[in-house]
């Protein structure tokens, strides 16, 4: 079985400062993706950023990257220039293309953008 | 109009009561997955099903139960309710090779 694992329950970063996030996790399975999900407090929930495990080049969205490791199964966030709005729960998630077909979640980071 | 709708917003009710969570999607999506967020443990999967006919468990199925009327609509039963199912639930979707998960709003609700 698949797991994912966040070691930060909550961080704080200042305002236009960076930030790293991390999350591990455990497969077998060669094919897969790799999501971070921010949830702010309206609850819903929302696709930061995409990692397509065959794909050796990290992803980028505009403030947000992703540092993947492979071979170490890591997979952190990045978010530069951090802004108040990014205050929310961030979800590391695993999905399986070939076993499991569904998609797995850490127990998240809280995170906390001060002025 | 969100492409997934869940229903009620929040509920609270009573031990013993039997409740029904509604979800329907406009994604054209086969695959519906109802999940259970609780502080501390992250989303956690209770049921998925990947056609009309194709329902499965997921790691914290019992106490509920589930109905795939139609490719678009997907309900979670909680046949008899009991505080410790007191949780945010979210619906979800995605494509075949679920490169992202579509989600509803999500439903809070309350066991008292």
């Amino acid at each position: 079985a698949q797991t994912v694992t966040q070691s930060q329950p909550e961080m704080s970063v200042q305002e236009a400062e960076t930030v790293t996030l991390s999350c591990t996790y455990d497969t077998s399975e060669n094919n897969y993706y790799l999501f971070w999900y921010k949830q702010p407090p309206s609850r819903q929930m929302i696709l930061v950023i995409r990692q397509e495990a065959y794909k050796q080049q990290n992803a980028t969205e505009n403030r947000f990257s992703v540092n993947f490791q492979k071979a170490a199964k890591s997979f952190s966030l990045k978010i530069s220039d951090s802004q108040l709005g990014d205050t929310a729960m961030y979800f590391c998630a695993f999905y399986g293309v070939n076993y499991g077909q569904n998609f797995v979640f850490g127990p998240g980071t809280r995170l906390s953008v001060l002025p | 109009d969100a492409d997934v709708t869940q229903t009620p917003r929040n509920r609270i009710t009573k031990t013993g009561k039997r409740i029904m969570l509604e979800c329907s999607q406009t994604k054209g999506h086969d695959r519906m997955y109802w999940y259970r967020q609780d502080p501390g443990l992250g989303l956690r999967l209770i049921y998925y099903s990947f056609d009309v006919k194709d329902i499965n468990k997921g790691e914290i199925s019992d106490g509920y139960s589930v109905s795939r009327q139609a490719q678009a609509k997907f309900s979670l039963s909680l046949e008899s309710a009991i505080p410790n199912q007191t949780a945010l639930y979210f619906c979800a979707t995605s494509d075949l090779l679920g490169t992202e998960a579509f989600f509803g709003q999500g439903t809070r609700l309350t066991v008292v």
